[in-house]
């Protein structure tokens, strides 16, 4: 079972608020990545943090940013939510879990689903 | 280019009997390649992870092969179960150290019927 956490699960806004997708590990992992998702389409990585301090954006253009300030914790921000932000977003974390470099585990949290109308 | 190709996009099949889904890929250099399962609104569960030298990995009732030269994966799910009913994703790394990049495939759309 993995311990990492996503808050809210569902979130309905409106154009224009602000809003936080929250991230939550207790593995004591360094790297974090948050992914996107639409129905049907593969992951797409859009920020990921290597440790306290680090943040790097990913392969898929996002209008969102992230923050690092403690290990366990990897907020996600968007300033002015668009029906284009309306997706699943993915928060997961790494770590080797006495495994070796090369088969690094990759453990997911449940997502949330974003709507903007 | 590298890529993710995963065959078929959905798949229905009775309760009890077995199924395999594909992943071929282009990723180059490779590294390792995993399965994962994803039910319905819920992140992936990682179901095995292969490197370069394992044909072959099992957990419970999945059995995923690698054949490096031909650039191609397979699960194998044997007994099916209702609770079999999910997205297959197939996810190549490009590198040997730590994470490196992942090609994530659109998954394969599994629904066990009764």
């Amino acid at each position: 079972e993995a311990d990492i956490y996503q808050t809210p699960r569902y979130l309905v806004i409106g154009t224009g608020k602000k809003i936080t997708l929250e991230c939550s590990q207790t593995m004591g992992h360094d790297k974090m990545y948050w992914y996107q998702q639409d129905p049907g389409m593969e992951l797409h990585l859009i920020h990921y943090s290597y440790g306290v301090n680090s943040t790097e954006k990913g392969d898929l253009s996002s209008e969102s940013t992230v923050s690092r300030i403690r290990t366990e914790h990897f907020p996600l921000t968007l300033e002015s939510a668009r029906p284009s932000h309306t997706s699943q977003y993915l928060c997961a974390s790494s770590g080797r879990d006495g495994g070796t470099p090369t088969n690094e585990k990759l453990f997911f949290g449940s997502g949330t689903q974003l709507s903007v109308l | 280019k590298n890529q993710v190709e995963q065959s078929p996009q959905s798949l229905i099949i009775l309760e009890g009997k077995n199924c395999t889904l594909q992943c071929n890929y282009t990723v180059s250099p490779f590294s390792n390649l995993r399965w994962y399962k994803q039910d319905t609104g819920r992140g992936p569960v990682s179901l095995t992870i292969m490197t370069f030298s394992e044909n072959t990995k099992s957990n419970g009732r999945y059995t995923a092969t690698l054949d490096a030269d031909t650039k191609q994966s397979s699960l194998h799910i044997t007994a099916s179960q209702l609770s079999d009913s999910a997205s297959y994703i197939c996810v190549v790394s490009d590198r040997g150290s730590t994470l490196g990049r992942l090609y994530f495939g659109r998954g394969t759309q599994l629904t066990v019927w009764p």
